[in-house]
């Protein structure tokens, strides 16, 4: 089946620890994206990337930092510079992230990632 | 900057009943709009997208429709079941049509 993979489910970091979220997907999706979720709250972007090799800063990118190396995976790694970073974390992917492509445009989602601050 | 607002952020009804979620947009030089739907603890499931050029979609029971102008958009749900129950969130592009930016969403309760 086709889809977006988000692990681990459960993630508990550390003081001082990074950590890094995987998300990976096999839709053969050009566009990636990484929002954060806080309860009650809608999804704030943290990073997107268009094509392998290139990502651009989204609303909140400080504390994280992101990779795409292949295709069909976007790993977030959560630094210590972020000071709070207890949130659902989500991953998406669309065929194309350019403008005016209609349905290309629509963001698929994995099913998220709690990370908790020990 | 694009802010995006959904009022009511919760709302019960009865089973059976048609009901209209809105989302209310602050800046009109959108790409394109996107319902999505999300249950307790999970992803977001893509409900309809409206591009720009676009009045209104449906699918199903489902009814989107997008005024540019004035900055709003609905989403009309018939025949509501124990099913739709769950919270809506609409979504615009920002700058670019890869940076949709949320609304807080609206927690829909059904009651049989």
């Amino acid at each position: 089946d086709g889809g977006i993979t988000q692990s681990p489910k459960y993630l508990f970091r550390k003081e001082g620890q990074n950590v890094t979220l995987s998300c990976e997907q096999n839709l053969n999706h050009d566009a990636m994206y990484w929002y954060r979720q806080d309860p009650g709250q809608g999804l704030r972007l943290i990073y997107y990337s268009q094509i392998v090799n290139d990502f651009q800063k989204g609303d909140i990118a400080e504390g994280y930092s992101v990779s795409r190396e292949k295709k069909e995976s976007f790993p977030l790694t959560v630094t210590s510079a972020q000071k709070n970073p207890t949130a659902f974390y989500l991953c998406a992917s669309s065929i194309d992230g350019g403008p005016g492509q209609g349905a290309k445009n629509i963001q698929y989602f994995g099913a998220g990632t709690r990370l908790s601050v020990l | 900057k694009q802010e995006v607002t959904q009022i009511p952020a919760a709302l019960s009804v009865p089973e059976g009943e048609n009901l209209v979620l809105n989302c209310s947009f602050t800046d009109s030089a959108i790409y394109n709009l996107q319902w999505f739907r999300q249950d307790p603890g999970k992803g977001l499931t893509s409900l309809l997208l409206i591009q720009s050029s676009q009045r209104e979609q449906t699918s199903g029971r489902l009814n989107a429709s997008l005024d540019k102008s004035s900055g709003r958009s609905t989403l009309y749900i018939a025949a509501s079941q124990p099913g739709d129950s769950a919270t809506y969130l609409c979504a615009v592009s920002g700058q670019g049509a890869q940076k949709l930016v949320f609304g807080q969403g609206t927690r829909l309760t059904i009651n049989p």
